[in-house]
């Protein structure tokens, strides 16, 4: 299986400050397709988890452009430019090159 | 507006068994593959299983092959996992998740999950 490392696991952020979370896989998560399989997902207070990016840059629908997604191969970030207050939650990277899926631990931003 | 409703939970005994359905909305749903992900209480993110839209292929998680099955009704645009011989560590919050068809465009919906819990 492929694992999924995620740092930092607790982010403490102040608004309008910047934020980034590095997600690294045990494999590399390029598919024949030419793209990598990592996404990223959120997962506020008390909510389902949501899309925010999948193949490592496309931002979903609906997401803000301050969340960026960059990376290829085993290694990968992603930054929000200025953080706001909605963003609090948990960041969860996953790969979906092969399965099983599998998630990082998970971090933590909460606002300083 | 796409919507997808799990419910089913509840709690039963060790080595008892649920069915846990996931009704779909607002989009057309045999089009779409599905996947149901877990997360055990204070815990991240687990996924479980994957059916594809129309049912041929299927994948588990090492940790419940043998035990659960995952299936689906198109015609009644829903989703199925059946869980047989539940442990304790299966006490989950339950979440079906769409999927793309095609190119990967990621686990784009969710639902609001279902609570399982495994206790005697």
């Amino acid at each position: 299986d492929i694992v999924m490392t995620q740092s930092p696991l607790s982010l403490p952020v102040t608004p309008g400050e910047p934020a980034s979370i590095s997600c690294r896989s045990s494999q590399s998560l390029l598919y024949i397709n030419g793209y990598n399989h990592l996404d990223w997902y959120l997962q506020k207070p008390g909510q389902s988890p949501q899309l925010l990016i999948y193949l490592t840059s496309n931002r979903a629908s609906g997401v803000p452009d301050r969340f960026s997604g960059s990376g290829s191969g085993t290694d990968f970030t992603l930054r929000i430019s200025r953080v706001e207050a909605e963003d609090v939650g948990v960041y969860y990277c996953m790969q979906a090159v092969q399965t099983p899926i599998t998630f990082g631990q998970g971090t933590r931003l909460e606002i300083k | 507006e796409v919507q997808l409703v799990e419910s089913g939970g509840g709690l039963v005994q060790p080595g008892g068994s649920l069915r846990l359905s996931c009704a779909a909305s607002g989009f057309t749903f045999s089009s779409y593959e599905m996947n149901w992900v877990r997360q055990a209480p204070g815990k991240g993110l687990e996924w479980v299983s994957y059916i594809s839209h129309i049912g041929t292929t299927i994948y588990y998680a090492d940790s419940v092959k043998g035990r659960f099955t995952i299936s689906r009704d198109n015609a009644k645009n829903s989703l199925y996992l059946q869980l047989n011989s539940l442990r304790a560590e299966d006490t989950a919050v339950y979440y079906c998740a769409r999927d793309g068809v095609g190119d990967w465009i990621g686990l784009d919906y969710w639902g609001q999950g279902t609570l399982v819990t495994v206790s005697s």
